[in-house]
């Protein structure tokens, strides 16, 4: 079965040093992963995918994310973290052969000034 | 690009009472949209995928007689959440999806927070 897998129901990073927010995925076909973060009482805002390609995607608000198919990670980073990125983070994955996306348990990204 | 909307943002009703929740692509044509629930400090569930013209494919353990799905146009999608309890009090986010292509991305609306008292 898909599973996604968000290991840390928080970060605490302080302002202008980089962050990492963790995601590892179980599928079998081929993934499709997907990053999108959630301010409070709001829907997803996209913030990159990996399809095929480069290993390291960017995307919006400087984040980018590594895929790396031997550890099944999907990590997203950012060089210097702000304040305003402070929100909830949910990693994604769906495969080849579905539109269905499995979301992660999602990952609280607090950001100290 | 991408903008999806919901209406409404929030809605107060009573048990046994119907509500309607509209999910609308505002500048582009969505070939599939999706239907989600999130309870407090969790995370996504999918509750139906549908495509402009056909009926909704529900995940399983939806009710589908409970949750009707409406997919009238490329731009409009609705759920009607009908005979409403306690239980259905949740926040219900749409997604859109451009075309036919796995490979889309997903865009979603602002969310429409439910509580039935």
């Amino acid at each position: 079965a898909q599973s996604v897998a968000q290991p840390e129901d928080q970060v605490n990073v302080a302002e202008g040093n980089p962050l990492t927010v963790k995601c590892t995925y179980s599928v079998s076909g081929n993934p499709y992963l997907f990053w999108y973060v959630q301010y409070p009482n709001r829907g997803l805002q996209f913030l990159l995918k990996y399809i095929t390609g480069d290993n390291l995607v960017k995307g919006s608000y400087g984040f980018e994310a590594e895929f790396n198919k031997s550890q099944t990670s999907f990590h997203l980073k950012k060089p210097s973290a702000l304040v305003s990125d402070s929100a909830l983070y949910f990693c994604a994955v769906s495969m080849d052969s579905s539109y269905k996306l499995i979301f992660g348990s999602g990952t609280r990204l607090l950001v100290r000034p | 690009g991408a903008v999806v909307s919901q209406h409404p943002s929030w809605v107060i009703c009573k048990s046994g009472t119907s509500v309607k929740i509209e999910c609308r692509s505002l500048d582009f044509q969505a070939t599939t949209m999706f239907w989600y629930r999130q309870f407090p400090k969790q995370s996504l569930m999918l509750m139906a995928t549908s495509n402009e013209g056909s009926k909704a494919t529900y995940e399983q353990g939806v009710e589908k007689d409970k949750f009707l799905i409406n997919h009238a146009s490329l731009t409009l999608s609705t759920l009607t959440v009908t005979s409403a309890h306690p239980e259905d009090s949740s926040f219900y986010i749409c997604s859109a999806s451009r075309g036919t292509d796995l490979q889309e991305t997903q865009y979603f609306g602002p969310g429409t927070r439910l509580l039935v008292l």
